[in-house]
Parts: structure tokens; sequence; C-alpha cells
């Protein structure tokens, strides 16, 4: 069974850093990219982040280029957002999101998404 | 504002037919890249309904539809049902200045009566 489990949420001040975690299991992690995908309490889902299998093309929102950074470690079976300089704005509930299972010639669908963690950030 | 504009709600009968609209522009619809549809039930994890503007993945009902046309796409429900009731949002790609983003609709709620 695929799962995709995420954690390292938390309240954190303006100004400050979080480091979410996203534990893969049931699939073969290192062949499938996979997307941070936001949502802030009752808006909308918010693209955030893509990474590919390998790690070695990235992709980010122009809402969070230059302050959040991700990887991926595959003999972990793990990825991760580092989050920095944090804003009211990016609260929001953070969800990681495989890709690469239903595709089409030109793209592929987020698949499998996990439970998502709470990011609030606060004073 | 996103990208990708989306009803903010819709809603029908049980059996009856829905449709909900995705409307883009030239720089992602209308450039010929893919619209994906996604279910949000409440509470939960969004799930993936269409992939590749009008194919379902293993185990999605075939009340489920999608389409495309030109800046538009859109997804159908038919023989609604009171589990159908949920957020739906569409998916795509956009070619902006800083270079390639993933944008998603807005979102539309769909209410069973």
């Amino acid at each position: 069974e695929v799962q995709l489990v995420e954690s390292g949420g938390g309240l954190v001040q303006p100004g400050g850093s979080l480091r979410l975690s996203c534990a893969a299991s049931g699939f073969t992690f290192s062949s499938y990219e996979m997307n941070w995908v936001r949502q802030a309490p009752g808006k909308g889902l918010e693209w955030v982040s893509y990474i590919s299998s390998r790690g070695s093309t990235i992709y980010y929102a122009d809402s969070v280029k230059g302050r959040f950074t991700s990887s991926r470690d595959n003999a972990k079976n793990s990825l991760y957002l580092q989050m920095n300089s944090l804003r009211a704005e990016d609260t929001a509930v953070y969800y990681c999101a495989s890709l690469g299972r239903y595709c089409t010639s030109t793209t592929c669908a987020t698949d499998y998404w996990g439970q998502g963690t709470l990011v609030t950030v606060s004073s | 504002q996103s990208v990708l504009t989306q009803p903010p709600s819709v809603s029908g009968a049980p059996g009856q037919r829905v449709t909900i609209s995705c409307t883009g522009s030239s720089s992602n619809i209308g450039a010929g890249y893919d619209v994906h549809w996604y279910q949000q039930l409440p509470g939960i994890a969004p799930k993936l309904l269409i992939y590749g503007n009008s194919n379902r993945p293993s185990g999605v009902p075939d009340r489920f539809s999608g389409s495309k046309s030109g800046t538009s796409a859109s997804l159908a429900i038919t023989g609604l049902q009171a589990e159908d009731e949920a957020d739906y949002y569409c998916q795509s790609y956009d070619s902006s200045l800083s270079g390639w983003d993933v944008v998603f609709g807005g979102g539309t709620k769909l209410t069973v009566l």
C-alpha cells in the first residue's frame, strides 16, 4: 500500500524556519517525481515545489522562491522541504504527493497524496 | 486570484448531471498543456479523479468524465450521488515569465441537494 506521511509542522514565528519531512513507503520512491502542495485554511490548493526522481531538477512557485528548498534522500525514502523566512501567508496544510503512475505523453498527474501537516506562522 | 477560473459552487439533485468548468488562457490550457482534476472530500487530502484531460485512473467510476477544448476544460459528473459532495480542483501548467509553473483552479464546491 502506498503511504506518504508528512511530519515537522507546527507553530513558528514570522521570520522563523521549519523543516518538513515526508516518509514514503509501499512503492519505489526513487523512481517517482514529487510535489509539495499547500492549502491555506479554508482556501484552495497551491503548488509549492516539484522535484525530479533523482533530485536533479527542482522548481518552485514564485511565492516561495528563495525561501524554500526542496530535497530528497532516496536511500531513506524521504522528501524534505526546508522553509526559511516564514510569513503569515505561508500558514497552510502542506501535502507531499507523488507523480508518475498516471501520465500522458507530456505530463504526469499528482496521484498519491499524504495526509498533510499543518504549518502555522504567527507571533 | 487563481490562474485557472472555476465557478465557486455548483449543485444538483441525486441522479442529475453537473458540469464544472475550468477556464484558462493561451499560456496554460490554450498552450496545449494537460488538465488534471482532483476531488477533495471534507477534511482529507485530494484524490486524483481525471488525468490528461479525459482519462480516469483505475477505481474512478465512469460517472466522472473530463474534456478539454481551446482554453477551457470541463469535468462532468452523471448520476449524482450524495458521496460526490466535495470540492473539485482543476490543475494544469503555465509558461510564465519565471519559467514553468503548476497551476490550480480556485476550486468548486459541489452540493448534492
